[in-house]
């Protein structure tokens, strides 16, 4: 089946830079996404992807695909204390919003 | 973006004991659901898609008659999950998606502890 894979720790100084990254197997992912999850809570969508996208910008977050490498990272720019939780990447086969093959989480540790 | 609310947000409940979970979607109408377990610092595990009006479709490995799933409403899917064990505590999750929308909105989770 599908497999997502994730680092799972990152520890970032305030104003830094974060990069998490991400590798998947399905090729015929069609959306990719990021997702936030705060300790205790449910998941806030913070970004996707279309396959056929290789760059997405949304202000501090920047979305790069490798579809022949099936790499997917998030760069999240000038980190602040509030970005301090698990990400999630997040996979969807032909069909857009099916259902969702989720990474193993990154949780980034924002440092001051 | 859509508000989709999950009830309760924490249960404990008694071994041997039946929990409901509740997930509506606030906002628009939910043609399929998706329910969600999470342990601890693990990712999400997909256990069931439901779609209104008809019956669940599990993942392998989940037990149907376990994990009861509803979806009775656009705006309404329940967990059941019957005759709970300690094993089975964990985070629910669900979420919910628009007929033709590629976004699904999830809920806030529940935590459930069974003792």
């Amino acid at each position: 089946g599908e497999d997502v894979e994730q680092s799972l720790f990152l520890s970032v100084r305030e104003g830094d830079s974060s990069v998490i990254n991400c590798t998947y197997t399905d090729s015929s992912s069609t959306y990719l996404y990021w997702y936030k999850q705060e300790p205790g809570a449910g998941l806030q969508l913070l970004t996707y992807i279309f396959s056929n996208m290789d760059m997405k910008q949304d202000q501090r977050l920047t979305v790069l695909l490798n579809k022949k490498d099936k790499h997917l990272s998030l760069r999240i720019a000038d980190t602040q204390t509030g970005d301090s939780a698990i990400y999630f990447c997040a996979e969807s086969g032909t069909g857009g919003g099916n259902k969702l093959t989720f990474g193993t989480g990154t949780q980034l540790k924002v440092e001051l | 973006g859509a508000v989709v609310s999950q009830h309760p947000s924490w249960v404990i409940c008694k071994s041997g004991t039946s929990v409901k979970i509740e997930c509506r979607s606030l906002d628009f109408q939910a043609t399929t659901m998706f329910w969600y377990r999470q342990f601890p610092k693990q990712s999400l595990m997909l256990m069931a898609t439901s779609n209104e009006g008809s019956k669940a479709t599990y993942e392998q490995g989940v037990e149907k008659d376990k994990f009861l799933i509803n979806h009775a409403s656009l705006t309404l899917s329940t967990l059941t999950v019957t005759s709970a064990h300690p094993e089975d505590s964990s985070f629910y999750i669900c979420s919910a998606r628009a007929q033709g929308n590629t976004e699904a909105f999830f809920g806030q989770g529940t935590r459930l502890t069974v003792v």
